[in-house]
């Protein structure tokens, strides 16, 4: 268990339709970051927080929003839904924001668009 | 950061060390290297991480040869259990402060009894 908790477990909605998954870091950490993993693209990392601000952009969609709660919580917000936003999304937190902090990943959500 | 290179997939016997390699031939100075495995559907599991010299915790070794542009992550006894990805990811310290992992393929690691 890395104590890194997400609700819900399992999704399953249809296109066009607007998600919220949850993430809570473990107790401590400050930095919350969110990934994509899809049979295609492998896992892409999509944004990062720390202590509430965005610091870090990857690959993320228009339609895809995040945020980090002063509780430290975040949400990642999906809309407009498309089958192909159908993957496991995982979040991770780490202590910090440097280098040689790990990433400590939650058990995901599995997102079905159908 | 720099790329890395994995084989991807090997088999290895239960209760024998896993010798997992990765290169990454392009590492710089300030490049750490950083291995996570994942086992099927489940949120990637940090093992560990090295600069440039060895490293040995609960879970692995981590062997960086001397001029950096390889290394490899030893199972000491493989269990069943540790049949999962494994990835050798290289991070950079960077100014704007994207720690974010990039991951590649990885190896696919099956242990078998």
């Amino acid at each position: 268990d890395s104590g890194v908790t997400q609700t819900p477990k399992h999704l399953i909605t249809a296109t066009g339709q607007r998600v919220t998954l949850r993430c809570s870091p473990r107790s401590g950490d400050l930095s919350v970051y969110w990934y994509q993993q899809s049979l295609d693209q492998g896992l892409q990392f999509l944004i990062q927080y720390y202590n509430g601000e965005e610091r870090a952009k990857g690959n993320i969609l228009e339609r895809f929003s995040a945020q980090q709660f002063p509780d430290l919580h975040s949400e990642l917000n999906l809309s407009s839904l498309e089958l192909g936003d159908s993957a496991l999304y995982f979040c991770a937190s780490s202590v910090g924001m440097d280098i040689y902090n790990e990433q400590f990943f939650g058990p995901g959500t599995r997102l079905t668009v159908l | 950061d720099a790329k890395t290179t994995q084989p991807p997939s090997m088999d290895c016997a239960e209760g024998r060390a896993a010798n997992l390699p990765c290169n990454h031939s392009t590492i710089s100075g300030n490049e750490y290297v950083y291995w996570y495995r994942q086992i099927h559907s489940q949120g990637p599991q940090y093992i560990i991480h090295g600069l440039k010299n060895n490293e040995t915790n609960e879970m692995a070794s981590l062997i960086i040869t001397e001029d950096r542009k390889s290394s490899t992550l030893i199972l000491p006894h493989a269990t069943l259990r540790d049949t999962a990805v494994y990835y050798c990811i290289v991070r950079a310290r960077r100014q704007s402060n994207d720690y974010k992992l990039s991951f590649g393929a990885g190896t696919t690691v099956t242990v078998r009894a």
